[in-house]
């Protein structure tokens, strides 16, 4: 059975730094891409990245090259979100999905991330 | 333009046919996915290459395409189908894009 299991929610400050997780199992995790897609609530689905985690390449949508770095540890079948500045406009839920963008197909649980002062 | 276009809300009675549109240029050129995402949880896949339908997916979901625009149809629609669907294209592992999303209301 294909699963994808994230790291559990986070309430930070502004301008703290966060990395998320997002582990895999079931399935070969270094032979499928594997990425993040973004909601906020209430509203809908943006893709921010894709990783291939058997050669760690990257590709991002432009909204969010530059804002966040997406990177994968194939020994323990993990892909990673983070931000090195958070700021209020980040507070969103976060699902990780298998497939990269031609075929996702399974998602996380989603990891929401709240901002707050 | 790469958008994906659909009605914000569908409403239909228990046991009738719900159909979605999405429409977008995209669409003339590359395969569709379908995303149902109930309140509080992951969105799943329910069709793939516009029309096919993943193993323990209800029969009573199916797709379909013509030209930049594909469907997404719930034949005798119950209500454990109440959710947002989001239909998905991608030109290729650099582009891709989730459409608006439509809210099926089943009452």
């Amino acid at each position: 059975e294909v699963r994808l299991v994230q790291s559990g929610a986070e309430v930070k400050k502004p301008g703290e730094s966060l990395k998320i997780s997002c582990q895999g199992s079931g399935y070969n995790f270094a032979n499928y891409w594997i990425g993040w897609v973004r909601q906020v609530p209430g509203k809908g689905l943006e893709w921010m990245g894709i990783i291939y985690p058997d050669d760690s390449d990257t590709r991002y949508s432009p909204s969010f090259q530059g804002q966040v770095t997406i990177s994968a540890d194939k020994s323990i079948n993990t892909a990673y979100l983070q931000w090195s500045s958070l700021k209020a406009s980040d507070s969103a839920m976060y699902y990780c999905a298998r497939g990269g963008f031609i075929a996702p197909d399974y998602w996380g649980q989603g990891t929401l991330v709240t901002l707050s002062s | 333009s790469y958008e994906l276009t659909q009605p914000s809300s569908v409403s239909v009675s228990p046991g009738q046919t719900a159909r979605i549109t999405c429409s977008g240029d995209v669409l003339a050129k590359k395969y569709a996915r379908w995303f149902q995402q109930k309140p509080g949880q992951a969105p799943v896949l329910v069709i793939y290459k516009d029309s096919e339908r993943p193993s323990g997916i209800p029969e009573r979901f199916s797709g379909s395409s013509s030209g930049t625009t594909v469907t997404l149809t719930i034949s005798g629609a119950q209500v454990e189908d109440e959710a947002d669907y989001y239909c998905y294209s991608a030109a290729d592992n650099n582009r891709a894009v989730f459409g608006t999303g439509t809210k099926v209301t089943v009452l």
